[in-house]
């Protein structure tokens, strides 16, 4: 199975809102709403940030929310700032095979 | 405070085997969903299978579905895997994972280990 496709970078400039992207197919991200988001800062484990598509765990700032519209899941930041850079993975549980996907990663620079 | 504590970075030779553990502290161990994780060097994350302590029954990502194993030992509240036919691509960080109970991959990783590091080199 192929890995959901996210583009490789964004960037924006601080204060600025941003959009990644998340694309699968009706097998994961369109037929589920167990969509996750993870951020990773270099050599660290990656955090949690969004789960089920859109809720956020205790400790992540509202600036951060998700959605999901058919088969593409978006992570949106807004208010960047400069500590959110890093890369951004997301996940969607699928039925078929490898029960979990992962994007590439997105890598976010605040300029 | 959940905590993962995983074993130490292991150097292993191509068709040697590599099992690698993961013991949790700080929250009940059997009814939670543990996962296997890996990074190789520059890239993304890759599902590698994950377990519920509780059914003993593993869940693994078809890439690995013939190489792997991953149990659980609830005495001592630590998750194992162990990967067979090492070669030069499994090099990697695995990252052991926690997710709420449910269906394996459904729930978010909630908490991550720090990864162990697997180099694997003739």
């Amino acid at each position: 199975q192929s890995a959901l496709a996210q583009p490789a970078s964004v960037s924006g400039s601080p204060g600025q809102s941003i959009t990644i992207s998340c694309t699968g197919t009706s097998r994961d991200v369109g037929a589920y709403d167990y969509v996750s988001w993870y951020k990773q800062h270099p050599g660290k484990a990656p955090q949690l940030m969004i789960y089920a598509v859109s809720n956020r765990p205790s400790g992540v700032p509202d600036r951060f929310s998700g959605s999901k519209s058919g088969n593409t899941a978006s992570l949106t930041i807004s208010g960047l700032q400069v500590e959110d850079e890093g890369d951004y993975y997301c996940s969607s549980y699928t039925h078929f095979g490898t029960s979990v996907l992962f994007g590439g990663g997105t890598t976010l620079t605040v300029l | 405070q959940v905590q993962l504590v995983q074993s130490g970075a292991e150097v292993k030779k191509p068709g040697s085997s590599v099992k690698v553990s993961c013991k949790a502290s700080g929250g009940t161990f059997i009814n939670y969903v543990f996962g296997w994780v890996r990074q190789a060097p520059g890239q993304g994350l890759e599902w590698v299978g994950g377990i519920i302590p509780v059914f003993r029954s593993p869940n693994y990502a078809q890439n690995f579905q013939d190489r792997v194993t991953i149990s659980a030992d609830e005495s001592a509240s630590t998750v194992y895997m162990e990967l067979s036919g090492l070669r030069s691509e499994d090099t990697a960080v695995y990252y052991c994972v926690r997710g709420a109970a449910g269906i394996v991959g459904a729930t978010p990783f909630d908490y991550w280990g720090p990864g162990t590091l697997v180099p694997v080199s003739s």
